[in-house]
This record gives structure tokens, C-alpha cells and sequence, in this order.
């Protein structure tokens, strides 16, 4: 199992530019997330899915959209970048809403100019 | 609204210390704590996971205790090795609507430094 694949690790973008991030997990895990993670913030959630077709919004969703038409595959976009976008971003996906164990992807790292 | 915090933000200790990690969160209503360590560039592992009902986890050198009423936890390190070097996360996960319990929120974290 590869786990939780993130693509790209990083991307620079100019502001106003738009761009997808990738996650997918090969685990069947119907729970997952996104978060981003700013210096001195911790992490904080932007939108999350509790299964195929089913999204919601988090902590921070301003500026990002997520869909979920598979069950592998959660993407991330941001439809006009802009400076306050910069980030490590990271998906993260569990079993089900209830399981505890979370597995987070490698990251990306994004720079809007 | 729950807030997660953790300090210091930054500790460094020789080889060979025991320390001692703290978290604190404003609402005593979570349905577990977890710590987590990141290493640089890397997403988060988790180390140890503890129910609202329990009182501390250990896992190896690692013990973590919770203390709902006050809303605390610790993560306590015994013998620091340089290998430890890591930030260090706490998250609490939401006791509530079917909504909030799917939430994980997190603290900024303790960056750790081993000094050989």
C-alpha cells in the first residue's frame, strides 16, 4: 500500500492563478481531510469528506473547493491564489468517521507571489 | 469554540533528559487526545491516543497523560536520544453533532531539539 500520495510537493503560483492539489489513499478509508499548517498555527482544517460524494466545510474553507467522486481521490483547489494561500498543506485520511488512526500525506508546499 | 495550545513553542534539552511536553485545550467536552510527531518535510505520525475515560498511554519510552477537568495533557519522554528530534503535536478530537466529532483540532506544536 502506497498509503496517502500527495502531489506536487511543491508549487509556486502567481496570485490569481488557480491549481488542483492532489491526495489519494489506496487504504478503502472513507474519512478524509485537508489541512493547512502555517508557522505558529498548528493545523487547520479546510474542508473534509466522510465518503464518496459527501463533502463539508472545516476551520478555514475560504478560497479552496474540494470534491469527492471516488472514494481514492480528494483533491484540493484553489480557484484564485492569493499571498495568504501559502502554506504546507496536508490530506489525511481515517477508516471512518469514528476510527481514531489518521494518516497523513508527505505535504505540499505552496508559494503564491 | 476549542482552542488547542501548546508551550513552549521550541525546547532543547541534552541527551539523556527525561521532559516533559505540555498541551492544554479550552473545552473539557473531546472524545480523545492524540500526539502526534512531525519530522521536517515530512506529515504526522501518530504516537499515542488517549479516550476522554482513560487517565495516560504509554508506548515505550513515551508516556501520555490526560487530565480532562483541567484540560491538560502531557507527553512525557524518558531518556531523550538525539533520534527524538521532531515537532511535537497534540490534537483533540470533538465530542458533539455528527459534524464537530468527524473534527480533529490541533495544537501549533513543541519543536524539540536533542543535543548529543
Amino acid at each position: 500500500n502506497a498509503g496517502v500520495t500527495q502531489t506536487p510537493k511543491f508549487q509556486v503560483l502567481k496570485t490569481g492563478q488557480s491549481m488542483t492539489l492532489q491526495c489519494a489513499q489506496d487504504m478503502n478509508h472513507e474519512y478524509m481531510s485537508w489541512y493547512r499548517q502555517d508557522p505558529g498555527m498548528g493545523l487547520r482544517l479546510i474542508h473534509y469528506s466522510v465518503g464518496a460524494g459527501i463533502t463539508d466545510q472545516g476551520e478555514v474553507p475560504n478560497g479552496y473547493n474540494v470534491s469527492r467522486s471516488t472514494t481514492e481521490d480528494f483533491p484540493l483547489r484553489l480557484l484564485s491564489a492569493a499571498p495568504s494561500q501559502t502554506s504546507v498543506y496536508f490530506c489525511a485520511s481515517r477508516r471512518d468517521r469514528r476510527t481514531d488512526t489518521q494518516y497523513f500525506g508527505p505535504g505540499t508546499r505552496l508559494t503564491v507571489l | 469554540k476549542q482552542e488547542v495550545t501548546q508551550i513552549p513553542a521550541a525546547l532543547s534539552v541534552p541527551e539523556g533528559e527525561n521532559l516533559v511536553l505540555n498541551c492544554s485545550f479550552t473545552d473539557s467536552a473531546i472524545y480523545n487526545l492524540q500526539w502526534f510527531r512531525q519530522d521536517p518535510g515530512k506529515g504526522l505520525t501518530s504516537l499515542l491516543l488517549i479516550q476522554s475515560s482513560q487517565r495516560e498511554q504509554t508506548s515505550g519510552r513515551l508516556n501520555a497523560s490526560l487530565d480532562k477537568s483541567s484540560g491538560r495533557s502531557t507527553l512525557y519522554i524518558a531518556a531523550s536520544q538525539p533520534g527524538d528530534s521532531a515537532t511535537y503535536l497534540c490534537a483533540v478530537r470533538l465530542l458533539g453533532s455528527y459534524s464537530s466529532a468527524s473534527k480533529i483540532i490541533f495544537g501549533s506544536g513543541t519543536r524539540l531539539s536533542i543535543r548529543p
